[in-house]
Formats: C-alpha cells, structure tokens, sequence
C-alpha cells in the first residue's frame, strides 16, 4: 500500500525555533512536494523537488528552504518560525511522468507562538 | 490572479440531488488535471483524472474545455458520504521532466437528509 508518513502530527514551536518537519515515501516516487494549507486559500506550494539534491521554489517559498539527500525523504525547514507560519503542512509525492496521481501524507499542524 | 480558481463554495444540497463545481486556469500549457477530494481533517486523496473527451466514474462526470481552460466536476445523486471540499489541480510541470500540481482553494459540498 502506498505510504507517505510526515514524523508528527501536531507541533507547537516557539517564534525563532528552527523547525524541521519530515517526510518520507516508501514509492520509489521522484517527485516530492511540500504544501501548507489555510483557510480560504487553500494548498499552497512551498517547494518541491523532482529528484535528489533538486529542488525548485513553489509560490510561497519564503521562510523555508528544504533538503532532499535521500530519494526518499524530503525536509522542510522553517529556519526561524514565525507565527504567520502557523498552518497545517502537507507533504506529497507522485511519480516522475503526467497524468499521475500525487499521494499525501497525514498533514502536520504546526503552532507557532 | 491564482493560478487555479474555484467556485468559492460552500454548497448545500440535499440527497439526491445534482450539483456542478467548476473551475479556471491561467496556464494555457498546462497538461493534465485532476479533481481531488478532502474531507475534514484528512488529507487531500485523488478523485478522477480529467482527460480532454471528459470522462466518468459512476455517479461523477469531469469535462475539460481547453480553450476556455475550464474543468469542471458533475454529481449525481448525491449521497450524505459525498459531502467533503473538492479541490481542482492543474500540472504545470514536466516541461523539466517533473511534475508541479498547483491546487485551487478548494469548494466545500455539504449534502443534508
């Protein structure tokens, strides 16, 4: 059965922690996204990355920066949270062609205060 | 303008009855496109790919218009386990070989007794 697993469910994080939220895929999968989600608007992409030690800016990728050093696992980092960047966070992968499904993870709601 | 835009929502209807969700995108390259499924406090799941002849799936039909870049998703008879946020998503990757899946805000069914 396909699996993406973030390592926490609910974090809460103080302003100016380094935060690090983690999240792996047992697809064999090239491509590996980060997304957060907020009320009203929706999934927004922070980052993704298309292969290892690749990665390409999404719509809002400021405040973050991301690692991929295994194919497997793809790291968000927050490198100074701030209280804006209080959300639920959504990792996702899917194959490296078109027409193919993404599959996500469980979602982490960070609480930044 | 976003990239991916949606009917805000939220729609109530009751069972049985037939209800349409349409969405818009600004990317005239954009190559493929789904409709996912989320319901509240989970994480987003593929409903159907939507291919250019429009396709179906039981009760749900999707139409794609590519020269007015419009999807569109149809209910039938909708049951109360349909009630849950449809989210519209469009690839704009793979031009680089890797797949980029920008999400719109996402609109809300709620189907009542």
């Amino acid at each position: 059965d396909v699996k993406v697993t973030q390592s926490s469910r609910y974090l809460v994080k103080r302003t100016g922690e380094k935060v690090f939220l983690e999240c792996v895929q047992d697809m064999d999968h090239e491509n590996m996204f980060w997304y957060r989600q907020d009320p009203g608007l929706g999934l927004r992409l922070i980052y993704f990355s298309y292969d290892v030690k690749m990665k390409e800016k999404g719509d809002i990728p400021e405040g973050y920066s991301v690692s991929r050093e295994k194919k497997e696992r793809f790291s968000l980092i927050l490198e100074s949270a701030s209280t804006n960047q209080t959300s639920m966070y959504l990792c996702a992968s899917s194959p490296g062609h078109k027409n193919t499904e993404a599959f996500f993870g469980q979602g982490t709601r960070l609480t930044v205060v | 303008r976003k990239e991916v835009e949606q009917d805000p929502g939220p729609f109530n209807v009751p069972e049985g009855a037939t209800v349409a969700f349409n969405c818009t995108y600004s990317n005239s390259a954009s190559q493929s496109f789904f409709w996912y499924r989320q319901d509240c406090r989970k994480e987003p799941k593929l409903l159907m790919s939507v291919y250019s002849s429009g396709n179906e799936d039981g009760r749900f039909t999707a139409q794609l218009n590519r020269a007015s870049q419009y999807i569109s998703l149809l209910i039938r008879d909708s049951k109360l386990s349909d009630s849950a946020t449809y989210l519209c998503v469009v690839n704009n990757g793979f031009s680089g070989g890797y797949n980029k899946l920008i999400f719109g805000a996402g609109t809300r069914l709620a189907v009542h007794p």
